[in-house]
């Protein structure tokens, strides 16, 4: 099974809206709904802050929202902030295992 | 929520390790634990997982047979058996738990594993 594919990196000004895609397979997104998104701080642990393709935790602000269609989930931010620069990671459940995307950087610019 | 994996450390092909990881802030023994990798410049990988009393577990295909997922609860502790290693399991290993079986929603900080002769 292969990694899921997220572009390298995007930037935005503050005040924009971004959308950061991830592309699996009809082996993982494309059958299931169980993509989750991570928010990445350098030597930080990865915040969950989408699950189930368009559940938020608790928490977690409505300026990230999820969707999917077909084999691609993407990821939402709208008013971008500063505080949003990071690292987005997308995880898709592929039937046994669970996929991850190689991770997209974002920068407000 | 805290997870605290240890145990890494260098070891020669074809030996054996084992990582710990120990929970706390939580119920650990209502979460299904899973272990995930990072190799040198790759990215993550899913490596196992194990529900509350591991009558559920599933292993990565890179993995199976090798490596075995445990728990004590206890203890609110995981384990990963590593044995059999090959210099391609090199990785940073870390344990996450998850509220929905395919679900993590925290991660420990990882434990360093060197395979090297």
């Amino acid at each position: 099974q292969s990694a899921l594919t997220q572009p390298a990196s995007l930037s935005g000004s503050p005040g924009q809206s971004i959308t950061i895609s991830c592309t699996g397979n009809l082996g993982d997104i494309g059958t299931y709904d169980y993509v989750s998104w991570y928010q990445c701080y350098p030597g930080k642990a990865p915040k969950l802050i989408i699950f189930e393709v368009t559940k938020r935790p608790s928490g977690v602000s409505d300026r990230f929202s999820g969707s999917k269609s077909g084999n691609t989930a993407s990821l939402t931010i709208s008013g971008l902030q500063a505080e949003d620069e990071a690292e987005y990671l997308c995880c898709s459940f592929a039937g046994v295992a669970l996929l991850f995307g190689g991770g997209t950087k974002l920068t407000v610019l | 929520v805290q997870m605290v994996e240890s145990g890494g450390d260098l070891v020669q092909p074809g030996g054996s390790l084992r990582l710990s990881c120990a929970g706390s802030g939580f119920d650990f023994r209502t979460y299904w634990m899973h272990w995930v990798r990072q190799g040198p410049g790759t990215g993550l990988v899913w490596v196992a997982r194990s529900n509350s009393d591991e009558s559920y577990v599933d292993y990565a295909d890179s993995v199976k047979g090798r490596f075995t997922i445990s728990r004590d609860n206890a203890k609110s502790t995981v384990y990963l058996q590593m044995n059999s290693l090959r210099v391609e399991d090199t990785a940073v290993y870390y344990c996450a738990r998850a509220p929905y079986a395919v679900t993590i929603d925290h991660w420990g900080q990882g434990a360093l594993v060197t395979v090297s002769s």
